[in-house]
């Protein structure tokens, strides 16, 4: 089993439209999670942090569900603009854990 | 006044050559990254400095060898590159003080793109 696995997509959906997509970590003792956000041809960026309680940034809302391992990435009324590579990255607690980036999720919004 | 930059954009050779590829952050950060993503788009970390010192490295061929001149730079030298080398490297940087453990955002550079003939 990868240590974090994404569904690579394409997820293709109109604009307005709510999509979802999930992560899940094999390690229970990871301790971080990110969505980072990849342009085509361009350097990932942090989209959100991922906190226990859940979080919410505009459109953007991020779940943590520890007990099934696994974070999620909600986009409400999805823009042109959000059409990209989301990246799910995982980190374990010290300075040294390896930080592991999954392979993306390739998401497609279409007029 | 970019934060992260990385030198070549774009880099093309021959197989059994040697090159390098410099990385630069002004952010004051204190720990560099170097990435490899490859055909696939998987982002794999190949190593991590901090404060010049290296704290993370994975299982990279010991082609590659990582130099940090200073916090603010992170150079990697690549010996006798193969086909497999070919990918893009992003260099990153973040802030990570050694009383905290949580990670920190990383800023990444714009990556170069490493073409082996």
């Amino acid at each position: 089993r990868k240590e974090v696995e994404q569904d690579p997509g394409p997820f293709n959906v109109p604009e307005g439209a709510t999509v979802a997509f999930n992560c899940t970590y094999s390690n229970s003792a990871s301790q971080s999670f990110f969505w980072y956000r990849q342009d085509c041809r361009k350097e990932p960026k942090l989209l959100m942090s991922v906190y226990s309680s859940g979080n919410e940034d505009g459109r953007f809302t991020a779940q943590l569900n520890r007990a099934s391992q696994y974070i999620s990435l909600l986009i409400r009324d999805s823009k042109l603009s959000d059409s990209a590579t989301y990246l799910c990255v995982v980190k374990g607690y010290s300075s040294a854990s390896k930080i592991i980036f999954g392979s993306g999720t390739r998401l497609s919004i279409r007029p | 006044d970019t934060a992260v930059s990385q030198t070549p954009k774009y880099l093309v050779t021959q197989m059994g050559n040697d090159k390098s590829i410099k990385c630069e952050q002004n952010l004051g950060h204190d720990t560099m990254y170097w990435y490899k993503q490859d055909s696939k788009k998987f982002l794999k970390i190949m190593f991590s400095y901090n404060n010049k010192e290296l704290i993370i490295n994975e299982t990279v061929p010991n082609r590659f060898s990582p130099k940090s001149p200073d916090k603010a730079h992170l150079n990697l030298h690549i010996n006798s590159l193969e086909l497999g080398d070919s990918a893009v490297y992003f260099c990153a940087s973040s802030q990570v003080t050694a009383r905290e453990t949580t990670y920190n955002e990383q800023f990444f550079g714009p990556g170069t793109r490493l073409t082996v003939l």
